[in-house]
């Protein structure tokens, strides 16, 4: 079965980077789209970035251009996100999520666990 | 693309039916056919779950009471006979942009 299990909660200080991972199992790595989600304490869904890990460009939502970057190890088959230049504003819980079917337009199937990431002086 | 759920809370009785609506500000029909709208339920503390893929498309395991409408910019999430555990946030994404967009979310709470 599809599975995404994340890393362990962060706590960072303004102005540092943090990097979360995505270990996938179940399904063919590659051919999937891989989703990054953010959720602010008691707020909405908002979505972050996505790529493709047999070799898409990323998408980034314009909010994080410049800040946020999407790599893969395609060996272990896992997915990481790195944010940096952290504000206080981006504690939130990040998502990992795998598509439904294998081409860009496809939607968000299924979710990892979450990583809550603190920042805070 | 900018979605409007509608409304931001409901109130319901179990066994009852719920209704919540979401807008999107362009079209989701995809030129392949396909209209790309999803619906998912965060329940407290959990990760959200896709109910609805393809604006009315069950997804496996999810029960029948749960079913979609909808086409174009306008879309509708029903709850046939609302149980207990179907309490949490409902969520409708639509990713047809590159850049995908969730709407605000309905909470369903029961009275």
């Amino acid at each position: 079965q599809v599975q995404l299990v994340q890393s362990g909660a962060e706590v960072k200080k303004p102005g540092a980077s943090v990097k979360i991972s995505c270990k996938t199992s179940g399904y063919s790595f590659t051919s999937y789209y891989i989703h990054w989600v953010r959720q602010a304490p008691g707020q909405g869904l908002e979505w972050m970035a996505k790529f493709k890990p047999g070799g898409d460009t990323p998408t980034y939502a314009q909010k994080f251009q410049g800040r946020v970057t999407v790599t893969k190890d395609t060996t272990t088959t896992t997915a990481y996100i790195e944010l940096s230049s952290l504000k206080s504003e981006d504690t939130a819980i990040y998502y990992c999520a795998k598509t439904l079917d294998y081409f860009d337009v496809s939607g968000i199937a299924f979710w990892g666990q979450g990583t809550l990431v603190i920042v805070s002086s | 693309i900018v979605m409007t759920q509608t409304p931001l809370s409901l109130s319901v009785t179990p066994g009852q039916s719920a209704s919540m609506s979401c807008k999107s500000s362009q079209s989701l029909l995809h030129s392949d056919g396909r209209t790309y709208l999803y619906w998912y339920l965060q329940k407290p503390g959990q990760s959200p779950q896709l109910l609805i893929y393809e604006a009315s498309n069950r997804f496996s395991g999810v029960p029948a009471r749960f079913s979609g409408s909808g086409s174009g910019t306008d879309f509708t999430l029903k709850i046939s006979r609302v149980e207990a555990e179907d309490i949490g946030i409902y969520y409708c994404m639509q990713s047809i942009q590159l850049s995908v967009t969730f709407g605000q979310g309905t909470k369903v709470e029961i009275k």
